[in-house]
């Protein structure tokens, strides 16, 4: 498909285990985004993706939080050790921004999202 | 700290009336503004969009207004659509700050169109 894709749709786990979440974005788009949404909250950023590099990681909440990106494309966000305030929707999205200051439109796209839930 | 407030988390409408969907802000370095509508168990899509150098922008059965000087934006839908019944979202971003890359969000509200 064209749009954002994202694995698995559903994540049940235990405590203490750690989950990998999969994005890929559209294809052709440099930027990557991860947003977490918990419930009756609004979507909190986490890292930003330029590339394979990430200029802004500082959503991340904990250091048990890490994503990575490979060839410019697919992206994964990995908990460990999770806990159950982890349990939220993590939302992907991709744009065509290439970076620098200025009113550059810098229009996101998201796929469904993973939601995650740690019992 | 909430930057991005939508502080009606519903709204209900009858089909064929407007629609005002209300957001305020308080980082003044916001200068880039878009709505976003999320259908249950899909992800957000854009909607409209709206820079500082502009007061209104129109799509359509879509209007968003900026008054900076309140720090408020607002989104009207008329005439409104059992269709548009969704989460509506609106976004903030600091493009000239150089945080151009990162979108705040408000908590969204449900808008109800009945038929």
């Amino acid at each position: 498909g064209a749009g954002v894709s994202q694995s698995p749709s559903n994540k049940v786990t235990e405590k203490g285990k750690d989950v990998e979440l999969r994005c890929d974005p559209i294809s052709g788009h440099t930027a990557l985004y991860w947003y977490r949404q918990s419930l009756g909250q609004g979507l909190e950023f986490l890292i930003y993706f330029q590339g394979n590099s990430a200029p802004d990681k500082s959503g991340l909440p904990s250091d048990r939080f890490s994503a990575e990106r490979t060839g410019g494309s697919v992206s994964t966000l990995t908990i460990q050790r999770t806990q159950q305030e982890d349990s939220a929707v993590y939302l992907c999205a991709s744009s065509l921004f290439t970076g620098g200051k200025g009113l550059a439109k810098n229009i996101q796209y998201f796929g469904a999202g993973t939601r995650l839930s740690v019992l | 700290d909430q930057q991005v407030k939508q502080n009606s988390p519903s709204l209900s409408v009858q089909e064929g009336r407007i629609s005002i969907l209300n957001c305020d802000y308080t980082n003044s370095m916001f200068d880039y503004f878009l709505w976003y509508k999320k259908y249950p168990a899909e992800g957000p899509t854009f909607l409209i969009s709206i820079s500082s150098i502009k007061d209104k922008n129109e799509d359509g059965r879509f209007t968003v207004f900026l008054n900076k000087s309140a720090k408020h934006l607002s989104l009207h839908i008329v005439p409104s659509q059992p269709g548009d019944s969704a989460v509506y979202f609106c976004a903030a971003s600091a493009n000239s700050g150089g945080s151009n890359y990162k979108l705040t969000f408000g908590k969204g509200t449900l808008l109800t169109v009945n038929p």
